[in-house]
């Protein structure tokens, strides 16, 4: 299987701060990387698709990057509703994993 | 409105089984794979496996390969997952996914369900 490695596991910013979170591959998955938003309670929303496509509705703040093994999203401008805790996840090849999450909290 | 409803939760004793349910409404149920996903308590996300609602072919991650069953009703548009032989650490929340494929033809989860909280206990 697949393993995906997300860093930070948490972390503090504040409203306007640029946030970079990062995802790491156990072998080269091409460009074949999704990025979900979750909130308490709610189920996970599809943000970005193929490592850089912005999912319809998604506000451009979000971008993701990165090929091979490497992978970003980038919050450009930290808004209050970006609160959330966020999942990459492979589509390379089943089974479809995920990174254990990045908890963004207010600092 | 495209969503998945998912069935409301439930509480199990150890060694019984449980059955999910997830109706599609407002698209062509026939035309996307759905998947499962779980979630234990403050835990990350799992994926399961898939069911083609046209066919009711399926595909299960190893781990879950002998102890989890998907199907489905085309009748009333909904997919089912079960699971036998419960354990304290299937405690979790089961979603529903929908299936759509990006521009490389790779899948990505666009609708999920509400989600559906299994509570294992004796």
């Amino acid at each position: 299987d697949i393993q995906m490695t997300q860093s930070p596991s948490s972390l503090s910013a504040s409203v306007g701060d640029r946030v970079t979170i990062t995802c790491r591959a156990s072998q080269s998955i091409i460009s074949y990387l999704n990025w979900y938003q979750q909130k308490p309670g709610k189920a996970p929303k599809l943000l970005i698709y193929a490592a850089s496509s912005l999912q319809s509705g998604v506000p451009s703040r979000f971008s993701g990057s990165g090929l091979g093994t490497d992978f970003t999203l980038t919050i450009s401008s930290l808004q209050p509703e970006d609160f959330a805790t966020y999942y990459c996840q492979q589509s390379y090849n089943s089974p479809y994993t995920f990174g254990q999450g990045t908890k963004v909290e207010i600092k | 409105q495209v969503q998945l409803v998912q069935s409301g939760a439930e509480v199990k004793k150890p060694g019984a089984s449980v059955k999910v349910s997830c109706k599609a409404y407002g698209y062509t149920f026939t035309g996307y794979y759905l998947h499962w996903v779980r979630q234990a308590p403050g835990q990350g996300l799992e994926w399961m496996g898939w069911i083609n609602p046209k066919s009711g072919v399926t595909k299960y991650a190893q781990k879950f390969q002998a102890w989890v069953t998907m199907t489905r009703d085309t009748s009333i548009s909904t997919v089912y997952m079960e699971l036998i032989r419960l354990r304290s650490d299937d405690t979790a929340v089961y979603y529903c996914a929908r299936e759509t494929r990006d521009v490389y033809n790779r899948p990505t989860f666009d609708i999920w369900g509400q989600g559906t909280l299994v509570t294992v206990s004796s």
